[in-house]
C-alpha cells in the first residue's frame, strides 16, 4: 500500500509570510498532483509534476518533485488571504488505472 | 480538462434511507471515480466506475452499500444505501484523462 505523509497538518500565518508544505512517501510515484480545496467545493488541480527533480512555478507557488519521485513540496511566497484552503497532494502509482493516493492535507489559513 | 457537475449539492437524510448522487461530465471519459471525504479528512477512494463493466470497489467498500451505475461515458450515479450517521460525508466524483478532475461534491448529512 502506498502512503503519502503530508505536513504540517495545520498552518496559520500572517499575510506576506512564506510557507512550505511537504509530501513524503517511501514509495515511488509516476507523477504527483497538488490540489487546493475550498469549503463547499471539490479539489481543484494546481499542478502535476512528473519528472524527478522537476520544479514548476504557478505565480507565487513553487512545486518541486524529489529526484527519486518519492516526495514533493509546495512553497508559497508572500501568502495572501486568497491562498486559504486545504492543500492536498496525491500520488499516481502508475499503470492504466489512474488511481490516486491522497495525503491527509494541509489546512492553510492566511490572516490579513 | 473536464467540467463535472453533481446533484444534489447537499442533502439531509434520515437513518435507514438511501441517497442517489448523480455525476455528469461535459465530455466522454472512460474512467470515473467516486470518493468519500469525511469531515476534516482527506479523500478516500470508494470505487472506480468504467462504462460497460462492473465497478471496482476498494477495500472496505461493498456494492450492497454503495451501488454504482455507469450507463454511458458522460454519466454515473452512486447510491449510499441504508444510511447511518457514519455516512455523513462529502461524496465526490472525478474523472481521469491525463489528470484527475473533481466535481463540486455532494454534502450528505444523516440524522
Amino acid at each position: 500500500t502506498q502512503l503519502l505523509e503530508q505536513s504540517p497538518q495545520f498552518l496559520s500565518i500572517q499575510e506576506g509570510e512564506n510557507l512550505t508544505v511537504y509530501c513524503n512517501s517511501s514509495s515511488v510515484f509516476s507523477s504527483l498532483q497538488w490540489y487546493r480545496q475550498e469549503p463547499g467545493e471539490g479539489p481543484v488541480l494546481l499542478v502535476t509534476v512528473v519528472t524527478g527533480g522537476e520544479v514548476k512555478k504557478l505565480k507565487r507557488l513553487t512545486f518541486q518533485f524529489g529526484d527519486a519521485r518519492k516526495d514533493s513540496s509546495l512553497h508559497i511566497t508572500a501568502a495572501q488571504p486568497g491562498d486559504t484552503g486545504l492543500y492536498l497532494c496525491a500520488g499516481d502509482g502508475g499503470g492504466s488505472n489512474y488511481k490516486l493516493t491522497f495525503g491527509k492535507g494541509t489546512l492553510l489559513t492566511v490572516n490579513p | 480538462s473536464a467540467v463535472i457537475s453533481q446533484k444534489p449539492s447537499r442533502d439531509i437524510c434520515q437513518r435507514g434511507t438511501s441517497l442517489t448522487i448523480q455525476c455528469q461530465v461535459d465530455s466522454q471519459v472512460t474512467m470515473m471515480f467516486w470518493y468519500r471525504q469525511q469531515p476534516g479528512q482527506s479523500l478516500t477512494l470508494i470505487a472506480t466506475a468504467n462504462q460497460g463493466s462492473e465497478a471496482t470497489y476498494e477495500s472496505g467498500f461493498v456494492i450492497d452499500k454503495f451501488p454504482i451505475s455507469r450507463p454511458n461515458l458522460t454519466f454515473s450515479t452512486l447510491t449510499v444505501s441504508n444510511l447511518s450517521p457514519e455516512d455523513s460525508s462529502i461524496y465526490l466524483c472525478s474523472v481521469a484523462t491525463y489528470e484527475q478532475y473533481f466535481g463540486p461534491g455532494t454534502r450528505l448529512t444523516v440524522t
